[in-house]
């Protein structure tokens, strides 16, 4: 089964950029979407097809997508941006999310 | 928009409940809709999808056999069966909406609170 691997965890300073990867086979054939989940709240899209931010969330956040790598970046971060960042895609009919990664601001 | 999950609670091993999403905010029967499940400090997995006319629906492979979704278009609501529950289906149980125009691999655009399910004798 497909399956899609982002790291643990990314600490970053505040203001510096953070990159969160996520690794799938060939992920370059799909498109990419990223949720960010703060504690005890919902899933909130932040990035699909990729690169494209859905109305309302920060131009800070960008995505990209090549070979076997997608990347979510968050340039200029903040205190708020604290949460778990989730990848997605689909394969074969079949929605797949990665582990999250946990982003710590400090 | 507004989707909001009901009929979780603590459910004994074997039981068989119904979750279900009641939409508001959108025209119903023009989005994709699914259920989405996350376990207690764990990444959100995948349940189910149905297509906005219910012409297609899906599961994941590790859950097909006991999980049935639905939509009732006269309540704008979606519906997760689960039959013979098992400890391993606690969790909390988000109905997602699809993004419209979003590509043929639609993302999750908005989701609800959740209802949790807890199994446990």
């Amino acid at each position: 089964s497909y399956e899609l691997t982002q790291p643990p965890s990314v600490s970053v300073s505040p203001g510096q950029t953070a990159d969160i990867t996520c690794i799938g086979e060939t992920l370059d054939d799909k498109y990419v979407s990223w949720y960010q989940q703060r504690p005890g709240q919902s899933p909130i899209l932040v990035i699909h097809q990729d690169s494209k931010r859905p109305s309302g969330i920060p131009e800070r956040f960008s995505g990209s997508n090549s070979g076997n790598t997608a990347t979510l970046s968050i340039r200029g971060t903040q205190p708020t941006d604290e949460a778990v960042y989730f990848c997605q895609t689909w394969a074969r009919s079949t929605v797949i999310f990665g582990g999250g990664t946990e982003l710590t601001v400090l | 928009v507004h989707l909001v999950e009901s009929g979780g609670g603590l459910v004994s091993p074997g039981d068989s409940l119904t979750l279900s999403c009641v939409t508001s905010g959108f025209t119903f029967d023009r989005y994709g809709l699914g259920w989405v499940r996350q376990a207690p400090g764990k990444g959100p997995e995948w349940v189910s999808s149905i297509s906005s006319t219910s012409s297609y629906i899906y599961y994941a492979d590790s859950l097909k056999g006991r999980f049935t979704i639905s939509r009732d278009y006269a309540k704008n609501s979606v519906s997760l069966h689960i039959n013979s529950v098992r400890a391993e289906d606690t969790a909390l149980y988000y109905c997602a909406r699809e993004c419209v125009n979003c590509s043929a691999s639609p993302p999750f655009d908005y989701w609800g609170q959740g209802t949790m399910l807890t199994v446990s004798s």
